[in-house]
């Protein structure tokens, strides 16, 4: 069984420019979260996707975070224009739909806003 | 809300030491508890979990015991080695299905030889 892989595994842009980050879920699992863990600070949560729906976005720090999972499978992480702030790991996890079933997450993208 | 609070690092140790990384949460009800660890290049993998008082949940050695009366899930290992060296998060979830992870600021581990 594959992994939840992220791409890319690191990303340096300048203040103002645009980023994409993409996370492939395990096949078959409904549900997909991103979370982002700022130097020295907790993992964060961000929002959860179950199919192609937003179930929560709460955690999504401003309107310069745009999430999408079209099709219910891959999902992207749009952030435009990149502050210095955001620079920080970007996590994405899956899990299938059970209570308590397991989140598995990728290696994450390491995002640097210079 | 819920959060939680785990010991701030690093940890050092030498090999075959004993390890404890102290871990208290806040949350309302019975969530689950969990201890997530990070290898240097890695994601994060689960490690071990318990889902309710008095449960613990074991793992490559290392021990977690669900104490509700003082809303604390500390990691112990009786004898660390090099490869134990990671970051190590604590998490809880509410037994919900499909709500989020809330994560402690994770613990660097360093063992030495």
């Amino acid at each position: 069984e594959a992994g939840v892989t992220q791409f890319p595994s690191h990303s340096v842009i300048e203040k103002g420019q645009t980023v994409t980050l993409r996370c492939d879920p395990i096949s078959g699992h409904d549900n997909l979260y991103w979370y982002r863990r700022v130097m020295g600070k907790e993992i964060k949560f961000l929002l959860h996707f179950v199919k192609e729906s937003k179930q929560d976005e709460s955690g999504m720090p401003n309107n310069r975070f745009l999430a999408e999972r079209t099709g219910g499978t891959y999902s992207t992480l749009k952030v435009q224009p990149a502050e210095l702030e955001d620079s920080g790991v970007y996590f994405c996890a899956s899990s299938q739909g059970r209570i308590n079933s397991p989140l598995h997450f990728g290696n994450g993208t390491r995002l640097t806003v210079t | 809300g819920d959060s939680v609070t785990q010991m701030e690092g690093p940890v050092t140790l030498s090999e075959e030491a004993f390890l404890t990384i102290n871990c208290t949460y806040t949350a309302t009800g019975y969530p689950s508890l969990f201890w997530y660890v990070q290898y240097p290049g890695e994601g994060l993998q689960l490690l071990l979990k318990a889902t309710k008082a008095d449960d613990k949940g074991s793992n490559k050695g290392f021990e977690a015991t669900y104490r509700k009366e003082t809303t604390s899930f500390h990691l112990e290992k009786g004898s660390v080695q090099v490869s134990d060296s990671a970051v190590y998060f604590c998490a809880l979830i509410q037994n919900q299905a499909g709500t989020a992870l809330i994560f402690g600021k994770g613990t660097t581990l360093s063992v030495s030889s």
